[in-house]
């Protein structure tokens, strides 16, 4: 079974950058196949998407993040990561990877998750 | 950007009860339209994809139905590792990829 495991600072001061990495297991990320996501928690609050990527390179990511977001695969260590920089108060969250299923490239839904960090942006 | 409204926001069954989740989407989604379960501290789990499509390993009584802007996920006799919260998720029409509020179906 695929196993995604999130690992990060739990506390980051505002406006600097969180950088969160999500090692993979029991599949290989460079076999292809399959999009990279990160979705997140606010406390109290339901999911919201961050963004997706594919092996190439090509991303999206969630508008109201207005560009803050950068996500990145790393084939030798089988883990891809998240940066979101200018931090405040509001991106304090539980952060989920996930594995994206994208039938036909077009349609892509969640099939496996970790299990989340929680990261708090705080002085 | 499609919106998801899910209810209601908590829904409380006894075991072995039938359990019915609604989720509304601002517009059509067609039938890209999946489902969650999420316990604390543990990692969200995908149950249905495509409005009803179990996901690998999901029991028989987690059903999906719907169409266009309403969907309903039905679980047809609780377990007691069933009470959870479940979010749907829209996938029709990106970025963004959006989930609805969540339902917490809890113990009655």
């Amino acid at each position: 079974q695929v196993q995604l495991q999130e690992s990060g600072p739990g506390l980051v001061k505002p406006s600097e950058t969180l950088s969160l990495t999500c090692a993979v297991s029991s599949y290989s990320i460079s076999s292809g196949g399959y999009y990279w996501g990160w979705i997140r928690q606010p406390p109290g609050k339901g999911l919201e998407w961050i963004g997706t990527f594919n092996h190439p390179g090509i991303t999206w990511d969630n508008p109201s993040l207005k560009g803050r977001v950068t996500m990145s695969l790393d084939t030798s260590q089988n883990q891809f990561s998240l940066k979101v920089t200018s931090l405040t108060a509001a991106d304090t969250a539980i952060y989920f990877c996930a594995r994206v299923t994208t039938p036909g490239g077009d349609w892509p839904y969640f099939d496996y998750w970790g299990q989340g960090a929680l990261v708090t942006v705080s002085s | 950007e499609i919106v998801m409204t899910q209810s209601p926001a908590t829904l409380s069954v006894s075991p072995g009860e039938r359990a019915t989740l609604s989720c509304r989407a601002s517009q059509s989604v067609s039938s890209h339209l999946a489902w969650y379960q999420h316990k604390p501290g543990q990692a969200p789990r995908l149950l249905i994809y495509g409005t009803s499509t179990r996901a690998t390993g999901i029991p028989a009584r987690f059903s999906g139905s719907g169409s266009e802007t309403e969907f309903t996920l039905t679980i047809s006799s609780l377990q007691s590792e069933d009470f959870a919260v479940y979010y749907c998720q829209q996938y029709h029409r990106w970025p963004p990829l959006t989930f609805g509020g969540g339902t917490k179906v809890e113990i009655k």
